[in-house]
Parts: structure tokens; C-alpha cells; sequence
């Protein structure tokens, strides 16, 4: 069945440093690829979404680059600041699926 | 403005009581979710309905029940509740089924059965 994997965390980081969390998937066919942010005490919030192969898609300075190839949806960003502690899920949908597919979840702390 | 609202935030009971979480979304969505999170963030599926009709239904306990009574909400009973139910539930909806739509989330509610 379909499946994502996220790199385990926690991640630590300082201020200013770069980030990335990996994320490849299992998945038939061509699925959307997203990445969600969920802040604590919060419900998750989409951070950026690709919907086909070599799409990048982008938002408050993160990136993701969708590889059909590798199967993969790695998030990055180039400076990350301490408001980005938070755990970010990478998760796919089929085409013409119901179902959301969410990976386990990469927490981050950003460090002043 | 709110768009998707879940009540209560936290729930407290203890094991054999049967309790009800709601939700609504102002969003105009045809699609809504229930969620559970566990103690590790792992997200998983439990129900969805598309226009108040059952679409998705994981392997849950019968004692969970949802219930859609219109598009804009859909609530979830849990009867018997029992220790394991401890859980972060999320509320979501979505635009249309089609695999472009985002998920759209309510805060969540905390319930702890002791």
C-alpha cells in the first residue's frame, strides 16, 4: 500500500543554519506530495504542496522539489529561524484517492 | 473566522463513559475527516464523509461512531471510552475529493480517559 518515511528526529539546529528533513514515499501512479506544519497546541497547517514529477513547491522560505525518480519530497530551507520549531509531516494523496497518507512526523528545534 | 472549529479543547473522563467531540467547518467543504494522533504524532486515519455520506472507514472500534447530520459538520461518539482512547482527535475537511486538495485541520481535541 502506499507508504512516506521521514527522517526520524528530533532535529536541532541554531539559528541561521540550513534544513533539510527527508521524506520519500510509496505510492502507485503520479500521488500529490505535501508537507504540513504543525505548531504546538495547534492542528496541522499546509505548509507547500507539488502535484507532479520536478514540481517545486514553495512557501515562507521552505522549498520541496517533487522526484519521481527517487521518490522523494525533501524539505529544505536555508535559514531557519526559532518560530520554525515545530514537527513537519510529509504526506501524499492519490490520484483519486480519499485517503491522505501522512509520514510519522520529524520534529524540529530551532535554538536562539 | 474560524474554519475549522472542533469543541471541547480538552476532555477528561474516566474509562466507561461515553463522550461526544464536535465539529464544524465554515469553509464550504464537501469532504470532512476524523484523525487520531497518538502520544508520537503518528497521524491516522478514522473516518471520512463526502457530502454526509460514509466514504472512509478504517479499522475502528465500533464504539466510535461518526455522524454527519450536513455537510459543514461531523461529529464523533465514542462510547465505553477505555485508557487506549487517549488521544489528540483532529477535525479536517477538504475542497473536493480529487488528490490536489489540501487538508484543513481544527486545533484538535485532548482526551484523556483515566
Amino acid at each position: 500500500g502506499d507508504s512516506v518515511t521521514q527522517m526520524e528526529g528530533p532535529v536541532t539546529l541554531s539559528e541561521e543554519a540550513f534544513l533539510t528533513i527527508n521524506c520519500t514515499y510509496t505510492a502507485t501512479g503520479y500521488p500529490s506530495l505535501f508537507w504540513y506544519v504543525q505548531y504546538p497546541g495547534e492542528g496541522l497547517q499546509l505548509l507547500l504542496k507539488a502535484t507532479k514529477a520536478d514540481d517545486k513547491g514553495s512557501n515562507k522560505g521552505f522549498e520541496a522539489t517533487y522526484r519521481k525518480e527517487t521518490t522523494s519530497f525533501h524539505l529544505e530551507k536555508g535559514s531557519v529561524q526559532v518560530s520554525d520549531s515545530a514537527v513537519y509531516f510529509c504526506a501524499l494523496r492519490r490520484a483519486g484517492g480519499f485517503k491522505t497518507i501522512f509520514g510519522a512526523g520529524t520534529r524540529l528545534f530551532v535554538k536562539a | 473566522d474560524t474554519a475549522v472549529s472542533q469543541t471541547p479543547k480538552y476532555l477528561v473522563t474516566q474509562m466507561g463513559n461515553d463522550k461526544s467531540i464536535k465539529c464544524e467547518q465554515n469553509l464550504g467543504h464537501d469532504t470532512m475527516y476524523w484523525y487520531k494522533q497518538d502520544s508520537k504524532k503518528f497521524l491516522k486515519i478514522m473516518f471520512s464523509y463526502n457530502n454526509k455520506e460514509l466514504i472512509i472507514n478504517e479499522t475502528v472500534p465500533n464504539r466510535f461512531s461518526p455522524k454527519s447530520p450536513d455537510k459543514a459538520h461531523l461529529n464523533l461518539h465514542i462510547n465505553s471510552l477505555e485508557l487506549g482512547d487517549s488521544a489528540v482527535y483532529f477535525c479536517a475537511s477538504s475542497q473536493e475529493l480529487g488528490n490536489n486538495s489540501p487538508l484543513h485541520f481544527g486545533n484538535g481535541t485532548r482526551l484523556t480517559v483515566t
